[in-house]
């Protein structure tokens, strides 16, 4: 079965520090892959996406992705957190081919101390 | 320009009454989905709409749940006699087509239903 498993429900992390989020994949064929983020009261917002190509993404905000198919996981990072960083952060795949049925996991929230 | 609105924000009703949330896409997308996000879970998928083709409604939970779209416009989400485990956020998302340039969706800020 499709699945996408983010194993951190929660991540705390100091301002200042680097962040790596993870997300795993269970997919038939090679998907594509997004990271969205939700910030409070707001609509998820896409942070980056990998297509093909180059496995290590660039998106906005400073975060950026690596897509390693041998693991099926497409990490995030962003090597110095700021405040404004703390969200709820989603990681989905879609069909890479037919329309963008996405498979979110569960999120991870992150919290910025100052 | 204007992002994709969803109304209402909140909604609260009584089990077993039939609710309808509503979704104004981005002009010009073709593409629009429902998802739903309960409590502390990821979106999960529940109807897809392009263009003038059937919906795949393949996500929606029960025969409770409905969904129609005006061409390529707004789309309207009953939930008829709702139940407690209904309540969740319902989002919805329009994107420009289906092709990979076309792919990103651009999510609206979602309906908080509470079913009592």
């Amino acid at each position: 079965a499709q699945s996408v498993t983010q194993p951190d429900i929660h991540i705390t992390v100091s301002e200042g520090a680097s962040l790596e989020l993870r997300c795993n994949y269970s997919y038939g064929a090679t998907p594509y892959l997004f990271w969205y983020v939700q910030s409070p009261g707001q609509g998820l917002q896409l942070l980056l996406k990998y297509f093909s190509g180059d496995t290590l993404v660039q998106g906005i905000k400073g975060f950026e992705a690596e897509f390693k198919r041998s693991q099926s996981s497409f990490n995030l990072r962003k090597p110095s957190v700021h405040w404004s960083d703390a969200a709820e952060y989603f990681c989905a795949v879609g069909p890479s081919g037919g329309y963008n049925k996405l498979i979110f996991g569960a999120g991870t929230r992150l919290a910025v101390h100052p | 320009g204007a992002g994709v609105s969803q109304s209402p924000s909140n909604k609260v009703t009584e089990k077993g009454k039939d609710v309808e949330l509503r979704c104004d896409p981005i002009s010009g997308h073709t593409a629009l989905y429902w998802y739903r996000q309960r409590l502390g879970q990821g979106l999960e998928f529940l109807i897809y709409f392009q263009g003038n083709s059937a919906p795949d409604k393949s996500g929606l939970p029960s025969d409770r749940f409905s969904a129609e779209r005006t061409g390529e416009s707004v789309s309207t989400l009953t939930i008829q006699r709702t139940q407690q485990e209904d309540s969740a956020v319902y989002l919805c998302a329009s994107s420009l087509g289906v092709q990979r340039e076309f792919y990103e969706q651009y999510f609206g800020p979602g309906t908080r239903l509470t079913v009592t």
